[in-house]
């Protein structure tokens, strides 16, 4: 079985400032997806960024990428240039990835997710 | 093109009755997921449709539980009867399918269903 573990609950920076998040993860899979969400208060869960296990290159979206370190694993989260709408709580999540057939990929295995707060 | 949908958006009721969720996924997703977030906890995986089909249901937490998705459109979740540990939100997700590329397999969630049993 597999586990996520975010150990920041809540941070809070200045807006523009940049900010990490952090992810672990343990797994014996070898082919698998890592996700990060990101929740804003009362609104629906969104996918961040995505990142293939296979892929030594660290994902980017924009203002968001990840540090992907796959032996040590850990999958932490680079907010640059931080706006007041990331305010969110943002989860990192881990997914196996099918190579047979039989349809479909496993469910997803989250960390309890990081508060992060962007202050004026 | 309309993201994943989910009703009622919140529930309250009492112990003992009987709640029915609904989750609509993107149409032409095959693959459909239920998850639950009790408060202060992980996001834990409850079961996995491959369109009418269950695939996994190795979250389930018990026998009260028992999803539905006929004709592998719409699924519904049904708690019966309801007990006060099966507060919490419920997500629904969905994906493309399984194949090589990995916007086919990433998951896109609903706005949750907030469920409170008095």
């Amino acid at each position: 079985a597999q586990t996520v573990t975010q150990s920041q609950p809540e941070m809070s920076v200045q807006e523009a400032e940049t900010v990490t998040l952090s992810c672990t993860y343990d797994t014996s899979e070898s082919n698998y997806y890592l996700f990060w969400y990101k929740q804003p208060p009362s609104r629906q869960m969104i996918l961040v960024i995505r990142q293939e296990a296979y892929k030594q290159q660290n994902a980017t979206e924009n203002r968001f990428s990840v540090n992907f370190q796959k032996a040590a694993k850990s999958f932490s989260l680079k907010i640059s240039d931080s706006q007041l709408g990331d305010t969110a709580m943002y989860f990192c999540a881990f997914m196996k990835h099918r190579v047979s057939s039989g349809g479909g990929a496993d469910g997803l295995t989250f960390g309890k997710g990081t508060h992060l707060i962007i202050q004026p | 093109e309309a993201g994943v949908t989910q009703f009622p958006s919140h529930s309250v009721i009492e112990k003992g009755q009987t709640v029915t969720l609904r989750c609509d996924p993107i149409s032409g997703h095959d693959n459909l997921y239920w998850y639950r977030r009790v408060m202060g906890k992980e996001i834990k995986f409850l079961l996995h449709f491959v369109k009418e089909s269950k695939q996994d249901e190795s979250g389930m937490p018990n026998n009260r539980f028992l999803a539905e998705r006929t004709g592998g459109t719409y699924s519904t979740l049904k708690v019966q009867p309801a007990e006060l540990e099966d507060s919490g939100v419920y997500f629904c997700a969905s994906s493309q399918g399984q194949g090589a590329l990995p916007t086919q397999e990433t998951q896109y969630f609903g706005p949750g269903t907030r469920l409170l049993v008095l």
